[in-house]
């Protein structure tokens, strides 16, 4: 069964430091991996992917995560960190089909910016 | 705004008694998929329709349904309803299986209370 581990529950970073969140999987097949953020009273927005290939990439606001596989993790990075970044972060993993999906999250981390 | 339509915003309601929760997906998204998140299990996937068929199902109770209707819309419905189904129940739409496109497009949720 797949599975997401997101191990820090809370994280606080001061405006302008740089920041990771971490992300283990458990999959069994080559995973797919995404990034999600939700601000307080929001749905959930994607901020990046990994389907194959460079194991560095690049998602929106900054953002970059990096595969690797032999640590099975999928760590969200950001060099300079913003106010306007906190929210809850959550990293999913899910199979690549034609019509079926289901994705699951990790219980996410709480991003706290203080100025 | 991410273009998918839920409603209602919040609703208060007894234990015993039934909800129906409303999905409208972006426009030609063929997918709609049911999370549910609680402060105690995260983001929960219920189940996913595609083009009115169930295609996937996750830890969705007997107690609720969903279905998928000719003009894409989703209904979730919610009976017999207890304490612990007080949460955030969130729709997203995508094109076809989120694997093909790794987005899910969020609507900003229903907050059910039941007391």
């Amino acid at each position: 069964a797949q599975s997401v581990t997101q191990p820090d529950i809370h994280i606080t970073v001061s405006e302008g430091a740089s920041l990771e969140l971490r992300c283990n999987y458990s999959y069994g097949a080559t995973p797919y991996l995404f990034w999600y953020v939700q601000s307080p009273g929001q749905g959930l927005q994607l901020l990046l992917k990994y389907f194959s290939g460079d194991t560095l990439v690049q998602g929106i606001k900054g953002f970059e995560a990096e595969f690797k596989r032999s640590q099975s993790s999928f760590n969200l990075r950001k060099p300079s960190v913003h106010w306007s970044d906190a929210a809850e972060y959550f990293c999913a993993v899910g199979p690549l089909t034609g019509t079926a999906s289901k994705l699951t999250f990790g219980t996410g981390t709480r991003l706290q910016v203080t100025l | 705004d991410s273009g998918v339509t839920q409603t209602p915003k919040h609703l208060i309601t007894a234990t015993g008694q039934r909800v129906t929760l409303r999905c409208s997906p972006r426009s030609g998204d063929l997918s709609v998929y049911w999370y549910q998140q609680s402060l105690d299990q995260g983001l929960q996937f219920l189940i996913q329709y595609y083009n009115g068929e169930e295609r996937a199902k996750g830890n969705i109770l007997e107690r609720f349904s969903a279905q998928q209707f000719p003009d894409l819309h989703s209904e979730l419905n919610l009976s017999s309803l207890e304490l612990g189904d007080s949460a955030l129940y969130f729709c997203a739409s995508s094109l076809v299986g989120a694997g093909l496109t790794g987005e899910l497009f969020f609507g900003e949720g229903s907050r059910l209370t039941v007391l």
